[in-house]
């Protein structure tokens, strides 16, 4: 089947510094990504569509300042969290829509987990 | 507003069968999704409903009604394996993910 991966897998940092997480599609093109997050015991939260060649659909609430997300190709995505706060401490998780279609399906990544110190 | 839902815990016996509901409104409906989560794991994709009727595969079955907005999740011959949570997401009409808080399964021996 279909692999999504993400890295790293566990990241550690300092507060304020920033830290960049990549989502790959190994075997297979992606036009559409999506990364989440993930706190303790709830369900996955969107915060933004990625499009391959464009800017990314943010969701209400979230900021495109501080969630940087790249789609430069159809394979990589990319979600930097910028002067990262113990409060960003969560799971980040990405899926990758399989195709080009809206109906393609969903395939995600194994999720990454950040520590801010 | 769009809303799933779906209850938070259910407990089962080890062989037996159980059932996962799932209720949603939605703007718009282009299809439903069970996904299982091991606790610390990324979601991974069990099944894909968007017709009325019943999906089979393997062990794990699902069933959609649009009409009545309704959705289970049947799972047979139990094992300690499927202790996880099970999530409900509902593609909405621009084709994003509405995701239900998750279904704690808790297997018993």
């Amino acid at each position: 089947g279909a692999v999504v991966s993400q890295h790293p897998s566990w990241v550690i940092c300092k507060s304020g510094t920033s830290v960049k997480i990549e989502c790959r599609s190994l075997d297979f093109q992606a036009t559409t990504m999506f990364w989440y997050r993930q706190f303790p015991k709830q369900s996955l939260m969107l915060m933004a569509t990625s499009n391959e060649g464009s800017k990314a659909t943010y969701e209400q609430g979230v900021e495109k300042d501080k969630f940087l997300i790249n789609h430069a190709s159809l394979t990589l995505s990319t979600l930097t969290v910028t002067s990262a706060h113990p409060e960003d401490s969560s799971f980040y998780i990405c899926s990758a829509r399989k195709g080009t279609s809206d109906t393609g399906e969903l395939f995600f990544g194994e999720g990454s987990r950040l520590t801010v110190l | 507003g769009q809303n799933i839902d779906q209850p938070t815990e259910m407990t089962a016996t080890e062989g037996a069968i159980v059932q996962i509901n799932c209720t949603y409104q939605t703007s718009g409906f282009n299809g439903l999704f069970w996904y299982q989560q091991h606790a610390g794991e990324a979601p991974t994709f069990l099944s894909y409903n968007v017709l009325d009727g019943l999906e089979e595969k393997g062990r794990f079955s699902s069933f959609l009604s649009r009409s009545k907005g309704y959705s289970y999740l049947l799972l047979k011959e139990l094992q300690m394996k499927d202790s996880a949570s099970y999530l409900c997401a509902v593609q909405d009409s621009n084709y994003q993910l509405i995701w239900g808080a998750g279904t704690k399964l808790i297997i018993k021996p």
